[in-house]
């Protein structure tokens, strides 16, 4: 099925660790986009990629970096976790499907720092 | 920068009742998008509004784009069960290259059976 595919879905970090969550999509979209979704505080942009090539900061860039590997692809990398960076990611893609411009939103990757 | 306010927080309302929830914005948009979020998953597109004054129907589920560009209002008409969730709006300057999407908090809908 088309969509925008993450992983892992879920995952717990001690402090100080380092990962990278995986975003892929299959719609042929140019645009990617990484949220954080907190309690209270609805969707908020880390970074996004407008095209392949480029990225840029969102609202909430601090400790967080990407990379977009490839028209399909955009990483997230968390550096060195902070439990503050505790939270549901959601990773999207946009694009034109007939006549309506949407965002496609992955079902998330529950990241737990400890 | 931009914000969007999101009411009510939440609702809690017996099947079969309509439901109404909406959005400001402080600056004006030329789309505007309603999501639903259910537990565990991702946001989904319910409706898109790209022109103001724009009435839009998808089911039980009604949308307006406002006039002045700045909110936008849904309704849900006879509620069940599955419509409990996260709704949510967020609106967006689409044109050019491309477009971001701001959200407003959402609106988290309970419905008593």
């Amino acid at each position: 099925n088309a969509g925008v595919t993450q992983t892992p879905k879920f995952q717990v970090l001690k402090t100080g660790q380092s990962m990278t969550l995986q975003c892929a999509q299959d719609m042929n979209h140019n645009s990617m986009y990484w949220y954080r979704q907190d309690p209270g505080m609805g969707l908020r942009l880390i970074y996004y990629s407008a095209s392949e090539g480029t990225t840029d900061k969102g609202e909430v860039p601090n400790g967080y970096n990407v990379s977009r590997l490839n028209k399909r692809e955009f990483s997230l990398r968390l550096e060195s976790a902070a439990p503050s960076q505790t939270s549901v990611y959601f990773c999207a893609s946009s694009g034109r499907q007939g006549a309506t411009y949407g965002y496609t939103f992955g079902s998330g990757t529950r990241l737990t720092v400890v | 920068g931009q914000q969007l306010n999101q009411s009510p927080q939440s609702m809690f309302i017996q099947e079969g009742e309509d439901v109404s929830m909406n959005c400001t914005s402080s600056s004006i948009f030329n789309t505007w998008l309603w999501y639903k979020q259910d537990p565990g998953e991702g946001p989904v597109l319910l409706i898109a509004l790209y022109k103001a004054g724009e009435l839009t129907s998808n089911g039980r589920l009604t949308a307006q784009f406002g006039i002045t560009r700045k909110d936008s209002f849904l309704n849900i008409s006879a509620s069940i069960p599955s419509d409990v969730g996260i709704y949510f709006c967020a609106g967006m300057n689409y044109g050019g290259s491309q477009g971001n999407l701001i959200f407003g908090k959402g609106t988290k809908l309970s419905v008593k059976p």
